[in-house]
């Protein structure tokens, strides 16, 4: 089967601008996630969706980051404007369900100069 | 609230002996547990999970943990370690409910010499 897939793999923008991923889950999943993960951190949750709907956001910083799920399949992550702060691998990853692991897309690893 | 305390933020063994990453955990609710690899700019990848079934788990790559609900911990081993189980090792948490989050450990970081 198809696994998770992000666009882009790597963006580079200076700080103030916007930047914007993508994320594909694996289809059938009806939970998404948006992890960020820093440089030698573990990856903390950014937000999470189940279908169309918000479940959990409360570690969005929502005064910069956005984030939508079209339909309950694809979703988007927007942060406007960027700090150097935010410079990190971006990871989308999807669940089907109950005990049940979740599946990894290979990131975006976002660098704000 | 749930959450995950890796012991160990890195662990150094020769070739051919064995692996042990030690993973505490919290949890207020029957736990679903995991380990995921990432290898350097690689996915993170499911090693073994446990979702209150057995509570010896075996995985890929000769891995296995333990869960020991009196000590509240799922440790990782591997009787004897190869050169390519040099990674990141994550040990995660989640609650056995449909549409919980799963929360990550700090991460261990598993060297190997020869």
């Amino acid at each position: 089967e198809a696994g998770v897939a992000q666009s882009p793999r790597y963006k580079i923008i200076e700080k103030r601008q916007s930047v914007a991923f993508w994320c594909n889950p694996i289809s059938g999943h009806a939970t998404l996630y948006w992890y960020q993960q820093i440089l030698g951190q573990g990856p903390k949750l950014l937000i999470q969706f189940q279908n169309n709907g918000v479940v959990d956001d409360s570690q969005l910083p929502k005064d910069r980051f956005s984030a939508e799920r079209l339909k309950g399949v694809d979703s988007t992550l927007k942060i406007q404007p960027a700090k150097l702060e935010d410079s990190a691998v971006y990871l989308c990853a999807s669940r089907q369900g109950r005990n049940t692991e979740a599946f990894f897309g290979q990131g975006t690893r976002l660098t704000v100069v | 609230a749930q959450s995950v305390t890796q012991l160990d933020s890195h662990v150094s063994v020769s070739e051919g002996t064995p692996v042990l990453l030690r993973c505490n955990y919290s949890s207020s609710y029957s736990p679903s547990l995991f380990w995921y690899v990432q290898h350097p700019n690689k996915g993170l990848q499911l090693l073994l999970k446990y979702t209150s079934a057995a509570t010896l788990v075996k995985g890929i790559n000769g891995f296995e943990a333990e869960f020991k609900k009196s000590e509240t911990s799922f440790h990782l081993t591997k009787p004897s370690a190869h050169m390519s189980d040099a990674a990141e090792y994550f040990c995660v948490v989640s609650r056995n409910q449909a549409g919980t989050a799963l929360i990550f450990g700090k991460g261990t970081t598993l060297s190997v010499s020869s």
